[in-house]
């Protein structure tokens, strides 16, 4: 059964600086994994889909990492700005088995960016 | 290109009543999720359908929720009796096949 781990839980920062999110799994044989941002009280936003034999995305300030052979991904947010407080979650979908595509959560890290 | 559309965005309701969400996905997408999140916690899938059959209803409590996928397009989600324990957000998500999932805003159910 896939774990999803997420590290820290809360993460507060001045405005500016450069961010590391983590988010550890136990099963590797996954399809892709995803990055969300939630906004209180809002749906799932996704930021970033990696698929199972790439080893990196980029958009914009975010770019996000995967290594399956160590079960980790990293969230890494360039210059922090205000706006980028939300929750960040990371899911993955296991490949193969009769739930194909179902996403496994982490809990999420709420990020603070204040000015 | 529309997104995914839930209603009602919030309901409360009394424990023992009952209570229904609405999806309707992005146009073209074969796969609905539904997920249930808990305040505090990441998503937690309820049930998958694959066009209008149902790939995945492990984590469903048959005994009080209940889902269909009518036509392979909009779905409802319904909870007959509510318990407490079941006050969280209710997000629909959709995908094409194995591709990436988009959410909804949710339905955000309080159960007194």
């Amino acid at each position: 059964k896939q774990e999803v781990t997420q590290i820290p839980a809360a993460l507060s920062v001045p405005e500016g600086e450069n961010l590391v999110l983590n988010c550890s799994f136990t099963d590797s044989a996954i399809y892709n994994l995803q990055w969300f941002r939630q906004d209180p009280g809002k749906g799932l936003t996704s930021l970033l889909l990696i698929q199972s034999s790439q080893r990196e995305q980029t958009s914009g300030r975010l770019n996000a990492s995967l290594d399956k052979s160590s079960g980790r991904s990293t969230l890494y947010i360039a210059a922090s700005q205000p706006g980028d407080s939300a929750t960040y979650l990371c899911a993955l979908a296991n490949a193969g088995g009769t739930s194909y595509g179902k996403l496994t959560f982490g809990q999420g890290t709420i990020l603070t960016v204040h000015p | 290109e529309a997104g995914v559309a839930q209603s009602p965005r919030y309901k409360i309701i009394e424990k023992r009543q009952s209570v229904a969400f609405w999806c309707n996905p992005i146009s073209g997408h074969a796969t609905l999720y539904w997920y249930q999140q808990i305040l505090g916690q990441g998503p937690k899938l309820l049930i998958q359908f694959q066009n209008n059959g149902v790939v995945d209803d492990s984590q469903l409590p048959k005994d009080r929720f209940s889902a269909e996928r009518l036509k392979g397009v909009d779905s409802t989600l319904k909870i007959q009796p509510a318990k407490l324990e079941d006050s969280a957000v209710y997000l629909c998500a959709s995908s094409p096949l194995g591709g990436e999932q988009f959410f909804g805003p949710g339905t955000r159910l309080t159960v007194l």
